[in-house]
């Protein structure tokens, strides 16, 4: 069984600030971890992807994450944050020849001006 | 490339109707999961279809089931419609059903917001 367990259920981070959302999961197979975001709204949005061939992943909108196999963590972070981040963010994992995501319960990061 | 394309994208339903939410997956795409998302248990997989057959099938009761057609697209169906199963109803579709290619990104559409009253 996977899952992920995402720490905060909101995060506030100041205009230009490092935005840190973090996601650590559960797997018995090597995993497969995603981050997507979802605007008000609307559906989600990848915004980055790990499959095992780098450890750190960079993704769209300035958004990087490495994942961390004796941690087992896969935070997000953008070094400075933007208004236009601000969204909730999911982390979710899936395992080889498996097409279903399990997903965290998502993080809503507010950003202050 | 058009995106993951769902319809109607509101709609409110009387307990104890039916519903049929319609999803159109990315061109080339052959896989297509349907996801559920309330405010209290998150996003929750309900099933998925590749080449017009179930391979996988999520936590639900019998009353929500779903389809996919010899196009790709895909439908899924909620009878005796309960309060408890407004939602929005998320569509995804892939290339693969089988992993380990790293091209095989799960996109999602904008989702079929239901409201049952």
């Amino acid at each position: 069984a996977q899952s992920v367990t995402q720490l905060g259920s909101h995060v506030s981070v100041s205009e230009g600030a490092l935005v840190l959302l973090r996601c650590n999961y559960s797997s018995s197979v090597p995993p497969y971890l995603f981050w997507y975001v979802q605007y008000p709204n609307q559906g989600l949005q990848l915004l980055l992807k790990y499959t095992s061939a780098a450890t750190l992943v960079k993704g769209i909108n300035g958004f990087e994450a490495e994942f961390k196999k004796s941690e087992t963590s896969f935070h997000l972070t953008k070094p400075s944050a933007h208004m236009s981040d601000a969204a909730e963010y999911f982390c979710a994992v899936s395992g080889a020849g498996n097409e279903k995501l399990t997903f965290g319960t998502g993080t809503r990061l507010t950003i202050i001006p | 490339k058009a995106g993951v394309t769902q319809t109607p994208r509101y709609l409110i339903k009387t307990r104890g109707q039916q519903v049929t939410l319609s999803c159109s997956p990315i061109s080339g795409h052959r896989s297509v999961s349907w996801y559920q998302q309330t405010p209290g248990q998150g996003l929750q997989f309900l099933f998925e279809y590749f080449s017009e057959t179930q391979r996988n099938k999520g936590n639900f009761p019998g009353r929500f089931s779903g389809r996919q057609f010899s196009n790709s697209r895909s439908e899924m169906n909620v009878s005796t419609l309960e309060l408890g199963d407004s939602a929005l109803y998320l569509c995804a579709s892939s290339l693969y059903l089988r992993r380990p290619f790293s091209g095989n990104t799960i996109y999602f559409g904008e989702g079929s917001w239901l409201t049952v009253v």
